[in-house]
């Protein structure tokens, strides 16, 4: 069945660096744009970035800018979040979601199948 | 920064109707899409495109659209409906944007 697993969460101190995997089965990953969406406890979610099909483009927030890279690697099935400096403030669950098809989908621009999320604490 | 605005909370007694609406400048140009969300849980897609519902998802689950804001609404509230609501657009250079979220109590 259509799948979305998330690993590499943990407890991080304030400044270092994780990296988040998110592997893909049951549907052709190449061919889906990816996101990462993050909900901070008790808050609403929050959208991190996202990936074109053929990793070409990517997009984030402005909260993340330039210390979260999104990467993926099409022949293993799986996206990446690298998270550098990290901060208090990006202590969340972090979901992986399925984007759009290269071509269109039936879906438009909706999040259509999420991942069950990992958690990431950033605590001295 | 481009915003979504739901209301907090919501609250109905089952078999009623509830009405969750989600408001931003965008929306008459931007779809917007709606997301379950129970406790310990990933979001769920119930609306895409304003108005229309994935398969799988109950009748009962509607969205609609006018001008700045766009409605969802469940008819026939059951208590299993109880959860959160977010809903999902785009601001004009198309970065995606979540409203804060709409809790619904079913009394």
């Amino acid at each position: 069945q259509v799948q979305l697993v998330e690993s590499g969460g943990g407890v991080v101190q304030p400044g270092r660096s994780l990296r988040l995997s998110c592997a893909a089965s049951g549907f052709t990953f190449s061919s889906y744009a990816m996101h990462w969406v993050r909900q901070a406890p008790g808050k609403g979610l929050e959208w991190v970035a996202v990936i074109s099909y053929d990793g070409s483009n990517k997009y984030y927030a402005d909260s993340v800018k330039g210390r979260f890279t999104i990467s993926r690697d099409n022949s293993k099935n799986t996206l990446y979040l690298q998270m550098n400096s990290l901060r208090a403030e990006d202590t969340a669950v972090y979901y992986c979601a399925r984007g759009p098809h290269a071509t269109g989908t039936t879906y438009g621009d909706a999040f259509d199948i999420w991942g069950q999320g990992t958690m990431v604490t950033v605590s001295s | 920064s481009y915003e979504l605005t739901q209301p907090p909370s919501v609250s109905v007694s089952p078999g009623q109707t509830a009405r969750i609406t989600c408001s931003g400048d965008a929306l008459p140009k931007q779809y917007a899409y709606w997301y379950q969300q129970k406790p310990g849980q990933a979001p769920v897609l119930v609306i895409y495109k304003d108005s229309e519902r994935p398969s799988g998802i109950p009748e009962r689950f509607s969205g609609s659209s006018s001008g700045t804001t766009v409605t969802l609404t469940i008819s026939g509230v059951q208590a299993e409906d109880e959860a959160d609501y977010y809903c999902q657009s785009a601001d004009s250079s198309g970065t995606v944007v979540f409203g804060g979220g709409t809790k619904l109590t079913v009394l």
